[in-house]
């Protein structure tokens, strides 16, 4: 069975571009979820997608956003880019949001220039 | 607020011995706490949760520990192995607008020595 799958694994953008991540969740599983990682804030939540539907969102300026689509694949867009936006950005995926095991894949580093 | 915080950022264990990462949370309302191992390169492992209705919970040489009175939680791995090595995460989680929401402390590296 296929793990939660992050594409790219690495990127390099420049300050001011727009940048498209995606994850595939596990098969079966319909929330999605987005995590940004960092050194100084650690584990952030971004948002949380099910059904289609952003559920919950964190604090993060609306430059970053997301969408899921109907297999339950999921995107998330950050425009306009700041040297602060380099991270790894994770995504999870759970089974349904009922569900309290969160798979997380292994992340797309961002490195903003 | 929401705050999930760790006591040390890094433990020393001796392989074979007990290890105990701890936790402080300010947040009453999660429903559940969950721990979370990541390994260098990777992201974050599943590794046991606690529903806050329960003070002990038991897995594969882990056990994990919630103290309500204090807002603290434990994780306890017996007989540490060197692929336990890693950083560890816990996490709160609560159900809010129709979806589940986790809020991760700082982390702490285990480091198992031989």
């Amino acid at each position: 069975k296929a793990g939660v799958t992050q594409t790219p694994r690495y990127l390099i953008k420049t300050r001011g571009q727009q940048v498209t991540l995606s994850c595939s969740p596990i098969s079966g599983h319909r929330s999605v979820s987005w995590y940004q990682q960092t050194p100084g804030q650690g584990l952030q939540f971004l948002f949380e997608y099910f059904s289609e539907t952003q559920r919950n969102k964190g604090n993060f300026p609306g430059r970053f956003s997301g969408r899921q689509f109907s297999n339950s694949r999921s995107e998330m867009n950050v425009s306009t880019l700041e040297l602060g936006d380099s991270a790894l950005y994770l995504c999870a995926s759970r089974r349904d949001r009922s569900n309290t095991e969160a798979f997380f894949g292994q992340g797309t580093r961002l490195t903003v220039v | 607020g929401e705050s999930v915080g760790l006591h040390l950022p890094t433990l020393s264990v001796q392989e074979g011995d007990n290890s105990i990462i701890n936790c402080a949370y300010s947040n009453s309302a999660s429903d559940y706490f969950i721990w979370y191992k990541q390994e260098s390169g990777k992201g974050p492992q599943f590794i046991i949760d606690i529903r806050s209705n329960m003070d002990k919970r038991q897995g594969q040489r882990v056990t994990v520990l919630l103290n309500k009175t204090v807002k603290h939680l434990s994780l306890q791995i017996a007989a540490t192995q060197p692929g336990d090595s890693a950083v560890y995460f816990c996490a709160e989680n609560w159900v809010t607008g129709g979806g589940n929401k986790l809020t991760f402390g700082t982390g702490t590296q285990l480091k198992v020595e031989l």
